[in-house]
C-alpha cells in the first residue's frame, strides 16, 4: 500500500453519462498525477498538478475531461459525455522526493 | 511515437534463475529511469530507479544496469521468485522540466517451479 487512495475501484457507466473519480495523494505530497492504462499497454499520462496549480496536461485529456485539486489535497478527473473508449484503469499518482512517483491502485472504468 | 521501446513482451524463467528485461530509449532528455511492478488489478508498484550518472544501481535481488552511450538500461531480478511473476514497466522522465513519465509496453514475468 503507497499510501495513495483512489475512489471508486471500479465504475461502470452507460455511454454519454458523467463519471468523476477521486484520488487522495500521500499528505505531505505536493505533486499528483493522472494517468490512464488500457489493457496490455504501460500508464499514459494526462495532467499534473503541482499544489492546487494544473502544469501539464496531455493531449490525450480532451475537452470531455476535467482536472481539478481545489485545495492542493485531494484532486478529481470528470469526463463528460463517456464514450466506449474511455473505458480504462484510471491511475493516480503522487509524487515525493523529486521524480518518485507513487501510483495508487487506480479506478477501473467501463463504458458500456 | 513510441520514445521507450521494452522487450521482451513476456518472459518465462524457472524458479531461482535470473529474470532480465531490457529498455531502450530515444530522448536524450530523459535523466530518471524508474522501474515499476504490476500485479493484476493493481496499480504499478516503484521497485527502482536510476539516473544516468551512474552505472548500475543494485536493492535486494533488484539491479538496474545502465549504458548511457547505447541508451539503453535492463532490470535484473536475482534468484527469481513465483511471487515475481507480475508486469513490469520501464518508464523515463525528462529533465526539461516536464514531470511525465514515459512507460515502455510492459513484460508479462512467470516464475515457473
Amino acid at each position: 500500500d503507497t499510501g495513495v487512495s483512489q475512489d471508486p475501484r471500479h465504475k461502470i457507466t452507460k455511454r454519454g453519462q458523467n463519471v468523476t473519480f477521486r484520488c487522495d495523494p500521500i499528505s505531505e505530497h505536493n505533486r499528483l498525477y493522472w494517468y490512464r492504462q488500457t489493457l496490455g499497454q504501460g500508464p499514459e499520462f494526462l495532467t499534473y498538478f503541482q499544489n492546487e496549480a494544473q502544469l501539464e496536461k496531455s493531449r490525450l485529456l480532451s475537452d470531455r475531461f476535467s482536472a481539478e485539486r481545489p485545495k492542493g489535497s485531494f484532486s478529481t478527473l470528470e469526463i463528460q459525455r463517456t464514450e466506449q473508449g474511455d473505458s480504462a484503469m484510471y491511475l493516480c499518482a503522487s509524487g515525493g522526493q523529486i521524480n518518485e512517483q507513487f501510483f495508487g491502485p487506480g479506478t477501473r472504468l467501463t463504458v458500456l | 511515437q513510441q520514445q521507450v521501446k521494452q522487450s521482451p513482451q513476456s518472459l518465462i524463467v524457472q524458479k531461482g534463475g535470473i529474470s532480465i528485461i531490457n529498455c531502450a530509449y530515444e530522448n536524450t532528455a530523459f535523466d530518471y529511469f524508474p522501474w515499476y511492478q504490476q500485479f493484476p488489478g493493481k496499480g504499478p508498484a516503484l521497485l527502482i530507479a536510476i539516473r544516468p550518472d551512474v552505472s548500475e544501481k543494485k536493492e535486494g535481488r533488484f539491479t538496474i544496469s545502465f549504458n548511457k552511450s547505447a541508451k539503453q538500461f535492463s532490470l535484473h531480478i536475482m534468484d527469481s521468485q513465483p511471487g515475481d511473476s507480475a508486469t513490469y514497466f520501464c518508464a523515463a522522465k525528462s529533465f526539461f522540466g516536464n514531470e511525465k513519465l514515459t512507460f515502455g509496453t510492459g513484460t508479462r514475468l512467470t516464475i515457473i517451479p
